[in-house]
């Protein structure tokens, strides 16, 4: 059974520019998340996506955005980059939106802006 | 506000001893405790997790123990071996709703190195 996968891997962006982050869960999962792992810094809670719809949100500015598609996947949108946004950003997935779901994470999306 | 935190950024073991791994937290809504394995520039792994109605879980070499009362959980690995070698991560989560809700809040990490 496939994990969670993010394309693409290494991603090198213009400050200012916008990026985009794609994530496939794992089949049968329906919960999405996205974590920032900043260089130094821990892992970072972004945003949680469940049935297409933001359950919740971590402090991040709003040019942090992103959906969930009818299939489960998702994306994260960084607009108006900066070069404190270059970070790993991992996705994770999990089978429902309650307490006590497993969440797993898939190997991130490398993000550099020069 | 730490939420979550790992005091101990390090710890050494010897190959086949016990790897203790503590991490304490302040928030009251935490009820779901996971711990993840990383390597550098990889996502996590996950390995073990507990719910708030339990003090124990086991699975294989690991066992996760959780206090309540003194907020404490700890991840304990025998034997250990090199290949355990790792940053270790806690998280937790609350179920039940709040800013915490589905929100994993990881600490710091713990450098684990097990020689051989």
């Amino acid at each position: 059974e496939a994990g969670v996968t993010q394309s693409p891997t290494h991603l090198i962006k213009t400050r200012g520019q916008q990026a985009t982050l794609r994530c496939s869960p794992i089949s049968g999962h329906t919960s999405v998340y996205w974590y920032q792992q900043a260089l130094g810094l821990g892992l970072q809670f972004l945003l949680w996506y469940d049935e297409g719809e933001e359950r919740n949100r971590g402090n991040f500015p709003p040019r942090f955005s992103g959906r969930q598609f009818p299939n489960y996947s998702s994306e994260l949108n960084v607009n108006a980059l900066e070069l404190e946004d270059s970070a790993l950003y991992l996705c994770a997935s999990s089978s429902g939106q309650t307490g006590g779901n497993t969440i797993y994470f898939g190997e991130g999306s490398w993000l550099t802006v020069v | 506000d730490q939420q979550v935190k790992q005091n101990s950024p390090s710890l050494s073991v010897q190959e086949g001893r016990i790897s203790i791994l503590n991490c304490d937290y302040t928030n009251s809504m935490f009820d779901y405790f996971l711990w993840y394995k990383k390597y550098p520039a990889e996502g996590p792994t996950f390995l073990i997790s507990i719910s708030s109605i339990k003090d124990k879980n086991e699975d294989g070499r690991f066992t996760v123990f959780l206090n309540k009362s003194a907020k404490h959980l700890s991840l304990h690995i025998v034997p250990s071996q090199p290949g355990d070698s790792a940053v270790y991560f806690c998280a937790a989560m609350s179920g039940g709703g709040g800013t915490s809700y589905g929100k994993l809040t990881f600490g710091q990490g713990t450098i684990l190195t097990v020689h051989p």
